[in-house]
């Protein structure tokens, strides 16, 4: 089966600009997740989503970040505007999650490198 | 609160040795138990995982991983180590109580296998 997609590989920006990721999970995975992950440490999740409701943000800098995810399949991250402690990998992640049991397997895209100058 | 620890930054082993990353962790309820490699300019593929049952679970590349519920420790071991196994390798947990299906993640420690 395809695995998670995300777009871009690599994105460079200047600070005080706005850049937004793209995630498309496996199909017919229901939770859809975005991580944070900073050069050194592990993955921050900052948003999960259940098809398309959220049903995690608590790590999410909403005065910056906003994330989508319409139609319960692929998802949009957008940072506006951008700060430089933002350069991190951004990870998408997806799993069946449709039980709720915790059990399942949550599998990751390649991730998008983001550089803020 | 919910946590999980790598003790080691970096793991250097021999290629034919065995090696061993640590996790431990604090959760609450019953754990459940993922590994995770990242190799470079990579996302984190899965490994493993301990749901319930046998405490010696074994996964993708001749890993395998010894939960021990006394000790809340879930460390990664293979018996002979490879240098294509040199990467960066994360645990995480999810607890079994509250939000459902939300991963904890590890630092990570690097793994370097040398020749």
């Amino acid at each position: 089966e395809a695995g998670v997609a995300q777009s871009p590989r690599y994105k460079i920006i200047e600070k005080r600009q706005s850049v937004a990721f793209w995630c498309n999970p496996i199909s017919g995975h229901a939770t859809l997740y975005w991580y944070q992950q900073i050069l050194g440490q592990g993955p921050k999740l900052l948003i999960q989503f259940q098809n398309n409701g959220v049903v995690d943000d608590s790590q999410l800098p909403k005065d910056r970040f906003s994330a989508e995810r319409l139609k319960g399949v692929d998802s949009t991250l957008k940072i506006q505007p951008a700060k430089l402690e933002d350069s991190a990998v951004y990870l998408c992640a997806s799993s069946s999650g449709t039980s709720g049991s915790g059990q399942e397997t949550q599998y990751f895209g390649p991730g998008t490198r983001l550089l803020v100058l | 609160a919910q946590s999980v620890a790598q003790p080691e930054d970096q793991v250097n082993v021999a290629e034919g040795n065995p090696l061993t990353v640590k996790c431990t962790y604090s959760v609450s309820g019953n754990p459940y138990l993922f590994w995770y490699v990242q190799y470079p300019n990579r996302g984190l593929q899965f490994l493993l995982k301990y749901i319930t049952g046998d405490n010696l679970v074994k996964g993708s590349y001749g890993f395998e991983a010894e939960f021990n519920k006394s000790q809340t420790s879930f460390h990664l071991k293979k018996p002979s180590a490879l240098v294509s196994d040199s990467a960066l390798y994360f645990c995480a947990v999810r607890p079994s109580l509250y939000n459902f299906n939300k991963f904890y993640f590890g630092s990570g420690t690097k793994l370097n296998v040398k020749p």
